[in-house]
Protein backbone atom coordinates (compact mmCIF):
# COMPACT_ATOMS: atom_id res chain seq x y z
CA UNK A 1 0.00 0.00 0.00
CA UNK A 2 1.25 3.67 -0.44
CA UNK A 3 3.29 5.28 2.54
CA UNK A 4 3.26 8.74 2.82
CA UNK A 5 5.91 9.84 5.30
CA UNK A 6 6.16 12.99 7.86
CA UNK A 7 8.54 13.96 10.34
CA UNK A 8 7.36 13.91 13.87
CA UNK A 9 7.78 16.88 15.00
CA UNK A 10 8.76 20.62 13.47
CA UNK A 11 9.45 23.54 16.06
CA UNK A 12 8.72 27.28 15.22
CA UNK A 13 9.17 30.50 16.83
CA UNK A 14 6.19 32.75 16.54
CA UNK A 15 5.81 35.13 13.84
CA UNK A 16 8.21 32.38 11.76
CA UNK A 17 7.28 30.31 9.13
CA UNK A 18 6.80 26.28 9.97
CA UNK A 19 6.92 24.05 6.59
CA UNK A 20 5.69 20.85 7.53
CA UNK A 21 6.75 17.79 4.43
CA UNK A 22 4.81 15.11 3.35
CA UNK A 23 6.95 12.35 1.59
CA UNK A 24 5.34 9.66 -0.96
CA UNK A 25 6.53 7.86 -4.13
CA UNK A 26 5.86 10.52 -7.16
CA UNK A 27 3.23 12.23 -4.48
CA UNK A 28 2.82 14.89 -6.80
CA UNK A 29 0.64 12.59 -8.86
CA UNK A 30 -1.79 12.67 -6.15
CA UNK A 31 -3.75 15.42 -4.34
CA UNK A 32 -2.75 16.04 -1.07
CA UNK A 33 -5.09 16.65 2.29
CA UNK A 34 -4.00 18.47 4.86
CA UNK A 35 -5.59 18.19 8.58
CA UNK A 36 -5.01 19.63 11.86
CA UNK A 37 -5.48 17.93 15.32
CA UNK A 38 -5.62 20.09 18.69
CA UNK A 39 -5.54 17.67 21.78
CA UNK A 40 -8.53 16.25 22.40
CA UNK A 41 -10.37 17.59 18.88
CA UNK A 42 -11.13 15.95 16.43
CA UNK A 43 -9.02 16.76 13.08
CA UNK A 44 -10.11 19.77 10.54
CA UNK A 45 -9.31 20.10 7.23
CA UNK A 46 -7.12 22.96 6.29
CA UNK A 47 -5.80 22.46 2.84
CA UNK A 48 -7.14 20.39 0.09
CA UNK A 49 -6.31 19.47 -3.19
CA UNK A 50 -2.78 20.35 -2.27
CA UNK A 51 -3.47 24.06 -1.72
CA UNK A 52 -7.03 25.08 -1.55
CA UNK A 53 -8.79 26.04 1.65
CA UNK A 54 -11.75 25.29 3.38
CA UNK A 55 -13.64 28.33 4.13
CA UNK A 56 -12.85 29.65 7.72
CA UNK A 57 -9.21 28.67 7.35
CA UNK A 58 -6.87 32.09 7.51
CA UNK A 59 -4.73 32.68 4.63
CA UNK A 60 -1.56 31.60 6.49
CA UNK A 61 -2.26 27.91 5.19
CA UNK A 62 -0.98 27.04 2.52
CA UNK A 63 -0.06 24.00 0.55
CA UNK A 64 2.38 22.40 -2.35
CA UNK A 65 2.83 19.63 -4.29
CA UNK A 66 5.51 17.96 -6.61
CA UNK A 67 7.89 15.57 -7.36
CA UNK A 68 8.12 13.14 -4.20
CA UNK A 69 7.17 15.50 -1.40
CA UNK A 70 4.38 17.92 -0.52
CA UNK A 71 4.55 20.65 1.85
CA UNK A 72 2.03 22.59 4.22
CA UNK A 73 2.88 25.76 5.05
CA UNK A 74 1.98 27.81 7.86
CA UNK A 75 2.51 31.41 7.75
CA UNK A 76 3.17 33.80 10.87
CA UNK A 77 2.63 30.98 13.09
CA UNK A 78 0.60 31.52 16.17
CA UNK A 79 0.60 29.75 19.69
CA UNK A 80 -2.69 28.91 18.53
CA UNK A 81 -1.57 26.57 15.36
CA UNK A 82 0.17 24.35 17.65
CA UNK A 83 -0.98 20.41 17.15
CA UNK A 84 -0.81 17.69 15.28
CA UNK A 85 -0.79 17.67 10.94
CA UNK A 86 -1.41 14.96 9.21
CA UNK A 87 -1.73 14.93 5.05
CA UNK A 88 -3.67 12.30 3.65
CA UNK A 89 -4.39 11.01 0.07
CA UNK A 90 -6.84 8.83 -2.25
CA UNK A 91 -4.74 5.89 -3.49
CA UNK A 92 -7.63 3.99 -5.89
CA UNK A 93 -5.39 1.01 -6.00
CA UNK A 94 -5.33 0.60 -2.20
CA UNK A 95 -6.87 2.22 0.22
CA UNK A 96 -9.49 4.68 -0.45
CA UNK A 97 -7.88 7.19 2.40
CA UNK A 98 -4.19 7.06 3.21
CA UNK A 99 -2.90 9.06 5.98
CA UNK A 100 0.82 10.36 7.03
CA UNK A 101 2.14 9.48 10.79
CA UNK A 102 1.40 12.93 11.28
CA UNK A 103 3.65 15.82 12.71
CA UNK A 104 3.69 17.40 16.26
CA UNK A 105 4.10 21.11 15.74
CA UNK A 106 5.54 22.96 18.73
CA UNK A 107 5.45 27.18 19.13
CA UNK A 108 8.86 27.85 20.58
CA UNK B 1 -24.44 23.56 9.96
CA UNK B 2 -23.14 20.28 9.81
CA UNK B 3 -23.39 18.10 12.79
CA UNK B 4 -22.00 14.45 12.68
CA UNK B 5 -22.35 12.81 16.25
CA UNK B 6 -21.32 9.94 17.18
CA UNK B 7 -22.55 7.27 19.87
CA UNK B 8 -21.99 3.42 21.01
CA UNK B 9 -18.77 2.99 22.02
CA UNK B 10 -17.65 2.16 25.58
CA UNK B 11 -15.44 -0.76 27.15
CA UNK B 12 -15.87 -4.36 25.83
CA UNK B 13 -14.42 -7.43 25.67
CA UNK B 14 -12.21 -9.40 23.55
CA UNK B 15 -14.08 -11.19 20.57
CA UNK B 16 -17.37 -8.83 21.97
CA UNK B 17 -19.30 -6.73 19.47
CA UNK B 18 -20.38 -3.12 19.21
CA UNK B 19 -22.80 -1.05 17.13
CA UNK B 20 -21.26 2.50 16.53
CA UNK B 21 -23.57 4.95 15.53
CA UNK B 22 -23.61 8.57 13.64
CA UNK B 23 -26.26 11.14 13.51
CA UNK B 24 -26.20 13.54 10.25
CA UNK B 25 -27.39 16.52 10.15
CA UNK B 26 -26.92 20.25 7.73
CA UNK B 27 -26.34 18.64 5.18
CA UNK B 28 -27.50 15.98 2.20
CA UNK B 29 -26.84 12.81 3.57
CA UNK B 30 -28.41 10.94 0.90
CA UNK B 31 -25.80 12.67 -1.82
CA UNK B 32 -22.20 11.87 0.53
CA UNK B 33 -19.76 8.95 0.49
CA UNK B 34 -19.46 8.37 4.28
CA UNK B 35 -16.26 7.01 6.26
CA UNK B 36 -15.16 5.74 9.82
CA UNK B 37 -11.75 7.26 10.80
CA UNK B 38 -10.04 5.31 13.69
CA UNK B 39 -7.24 6.74 16.02
CA UNK B 40 -5.98 4.42 18.68
CA UNK B 41 -4.19 6.05 21.77
CA UNK B 42 -1.48 8.40 21.08
CA UNK B 43 -1.09 7.16 17.54
CA UNK B 44 -2.05 8.21 14.47
CA UNK B 45 -5.31 8.47 11.81
CA UNK B 46 -6.24 5.14 10.32
CA UNK B 47 -8.88 4.82 7.89
CA UNK B 48 -11.30 2.16 8.47
CA UNK B 49 -14.23 1.91 6.12
CA UNK B 50 -16.76 4.30 4.08
CA UNK B 51 -20.04 3.59 1.74
CA UNK B 52 -21.31 4.78 -1.03
CA UNK B 53 -23.97 7.45 -0.92
CA UNK B 54 -26.61 4.63 -2.11
CA UNK B 55 -25.15 2.01 0.09
CA UNK B 56 -24.27 -0.26 -2.51
CA UNK B 57 -20.54 -0.39 -2.50
CA UNK B 58 -18.55 -0.23 0.70
CA UNK B 59 -14.73 -0.55 1.10
CA UNK B 60 -12.76 -1.72 4.18
CA UNK B 61 -9.42 -1.90 5.74
CA UNK B 62 -7.45 -4.96 5.38
CA UNK B 63 -7.69 -5.56 9.28
CA UNK B 64 -11.30 -5.61 9.37
CA UNK B 65 -12.17 -7.32 6.51
CA UNK B 66 -14.52 -10.13 7.78
CA UNK B 67 -15.55 -8.75 11.11
CA UNK B 68 -16.28 -4.49 11.02
CA UNK B 69 -19.53 -3.63 8.40
CA UNK B 70 -20.47 -0.53 7.68
CA UNK B 71 -24.02 0.66 6.92
CA UNK B 72 -26.30 3.47 6.53
CA UNK B 73 -29.80 4.85 6.76
CA UNK B 74 -30.81 7.87 4.53
CA UNK B 75 -33.96 7.97 5.83
CA UNK B 76 -33.01 8.98 9.23
CA UNK B 77 -29.56 10.40 8.40
CA UNK B 78 -27.40 7.84 10.17
CA UNK B 79 -24.29 6.20 9.44
CA UNK B 80 -23.24 2.97 11.36
CA UNK B 81 -20.22 0.14 12.02
CA UNK B 82 -21.31 -2.66 13.15
CA UNK B 83 -17.89 -4.16 14.95
CA UNK B 84 -17.63 -8.14 15.84
CA UNK B 85 -14.72 -10.29 17.06
CA UNK B 86 -13.38 -6.96 18.80
CA UNK B 87 -9.37 -7.17 19.48
CA UNK B 88 -7.12 -5.00 21.57
CA UNK B 89 -5.91 -3.40 19.00
CA UNK B 90 -9.19 -2.11 17.80
CA UNK B 91 -9.05 0.43 20.87
CA UNK B 92 -9.23 3.66 19.75
CA UNK B 93 -11.78 6.55 19.27
CA UNK B 94 -14.20 6.52 16.41
CA UNK B 95 -14.52 9.43 14.02
CA UNK B 96 -17.41 9.57 11.13
CA UNK B 97 -16.24 11.67 8.56
CA UNK B 98 -18.05 13.48 5.71
CA UNK B 99 -16.55 12.84 2.54
CA UNK B 100 -16.09 16.12 0.53
CA UNK B 101 -15.15 13.53 -2.73
CA UNK B 102 -12.52 11.70 -3.25
CA UNK B 103 -11.64 11.32 0.11
CA UNK B 104 -11.12 14.45 1.71
CA UNK B 105 -13.06 15.00 4.71
CA UNK B 106 -14.64 18.14 5.44
CA UNK B 107 -16.22 17.73 8.46
CA UNK B 108 -15.72 15.50 11.19
CA UNK B 109 -17.84 14.13 14.67
CA UNK B 110 -16.42 14.52 18.13
CA UNK B 111 -15.82 10.63 18.02
CA UNK B 112 -16.51 7.85 20.12
CA UNK B 113 -14.08 5.77 22.34
CA UNK B 114 -13.74 2.26 21.97
CA UNK B 115 -11.79 0.01 24.81
CA UNK B 116 -11.31 -3.35 24.10
CA UNK B 117 -10.30 -5.00 27.26
CA UNK B 118 -10.74 -8.18 29.53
Amino acid sequence: SYVLTQPPSVSVAPGQTARITCGGDNIGGYNVHWYQQKPGQAPVLVVYDNSDRPSGIPERFSGSNSGNTATLTISRVEAGDEGDYYCQVWDSRSDPAVFGGGTQLTVL
Amino acid sequence: EVQLVESGGGLVQPGGSLRLSCAASGFSFSDKWMSWVRQAPGKGLEWVANIKPDGSERYYVDSVKGRFTISRDNAKNSLHLQMNSLRAEDTAIYYCAKDLGSSRYDHWGQGTLVTVSS
